[in-house]
C-alpha cells in the first residue's frame, strides 16, 4: 500500500518562475494538508483540501501561493513567482477522514525541497 | 501555538529505553495526543496517539497519566535510526495538526 507520493523530490527554479509540486495521498484517503518548513524551522501548516474544496487556507500567504485538489488526479501546490524565500521543503500529508479531531491519523510524504535561486 | 511542552533535547544509549515526555495541562476531553518524528531531511512519521488509555503499537508506547495533563512516549529498545527530532501534538480539537518545536533525541553508541 503505497504512502503519500510527492513529486518532485527537488526542485529548482530560479525568482520568479512558477513552481508546481503535487501530491498524491494514500490510497483510500479524500483529505490532503500541505505543511511549510523553512530551513531550521518547524513545520508550519499551510492549507487543508478536500476532493474539489479548500477547507481551511489560513496558512498559506496571502498572494502568489494557491492548493488544489480535483476530482480526479493529485493535489497541487503552485508558487508564482518565486522569491528566495520561498525556498523551503513542502510537505504534503493525507487522512482518511476529516483529521486529527477525530483520531484518525494523518500520514505523511517525504516532501518535496524547493530552492530558489 | 502548541499545546504542549517537551524538553528541548535529551540523549540516550543505544539499546535503552528512551522516555519521552510532554505536559499538555490545558487538554479537552475529547483532544487526542499524537506522537511524530522527523528524521533529518525525511518527512514527519506517525508513531502512535491515544486519547485516555495507553497505547503500544510496534514501534512505541504511549503512557497518559490518569488526569491526561501529561504523556510519555517511551521507545524501549532505542537504536541509531531513532534519532530523531520528536514531536508531541495535542490537536486542538481541530482537524490539523500543529507542530511546536519537539524533543531532539540524540541514541548514543
Amino acid at each position: 500500500n503505497a504512502g503519500v507520493m510527492q513529486n518532485p523530490r527537488h526542485l529548482v527554479r530560479r525568482r520568479g518562475q512558477e513552481a508546481r509540486l503535487r501530491c498524491s495521498p494514500m490510497k483510500g484517503h479524500s483529505h490532503v494538508y500541505w505543511y511549510r518548513q523553512l530551513p531550521e524551522e518547524g513545520l508550519k501548516f499551510m492549507v487543508y483540501l478536500q476532493k474539489e474544496n479548500i477547507i481551511d487556507e489560513s496558512g498559506m500567504p496571502k498572494e502568489r501561493f494557491s492548493a488544489e485538489f480535483p476530482k480526479e488526479g493529485p493535489s497541487i501546490l503552485r508558487i508564482q513567482q518565486v522569491v528566495r524565500g520561498d525556498s523551503a521543503a513542502y510537505f504534503c500529508a493525507s487522512s482518511p477522514l476529516q483529521g486529527a479531531n477525530s483520531g484518525n491519523t494523518i500520514y505523511f510524504g517525504e516532501g518535496s525541497w524547493l530552492t530558489v535561486v | 501555538d502548541a499545546k504542549t511542552t517537551q524538553p528541548t533535547s535529551m540523549d540516550c544509549a543505544e539499546g535503552r529505553a528512551a522516555n519521552l515526555p510532554c505536559n499538555h495541562s490545558t487538554i479537552s476531553g475529547n483532544e487526542y495526543v499524537y506522537w511524530y518524528r522527523q528524521i533529518h531531511s525525511q518527512g514527519p512519521q506517525y508513531i502512535i496517539h491515544g486519547l485516555k488509555n495507553n497505547e503500544t503499537n510496534e514501534m512505541a508506547s504511549l503512557i497518559i497519566t490518569e488526569d491526561r495533563k501529561s504523556s510519555t512516549l517511551i521507545l524501549p529498545h532505542a537504536t541509531l535510526r531513532d534519532t530523531a527530532v520528536y514531536y508531541c501534538i495535542v490537536n486542538d480539537s481541530s482537524y490539523k495538526l500543529i507542530f511546536g518545536s519537539g524533543t531532539r533525541l540524540l541514541v548514543r553508541p
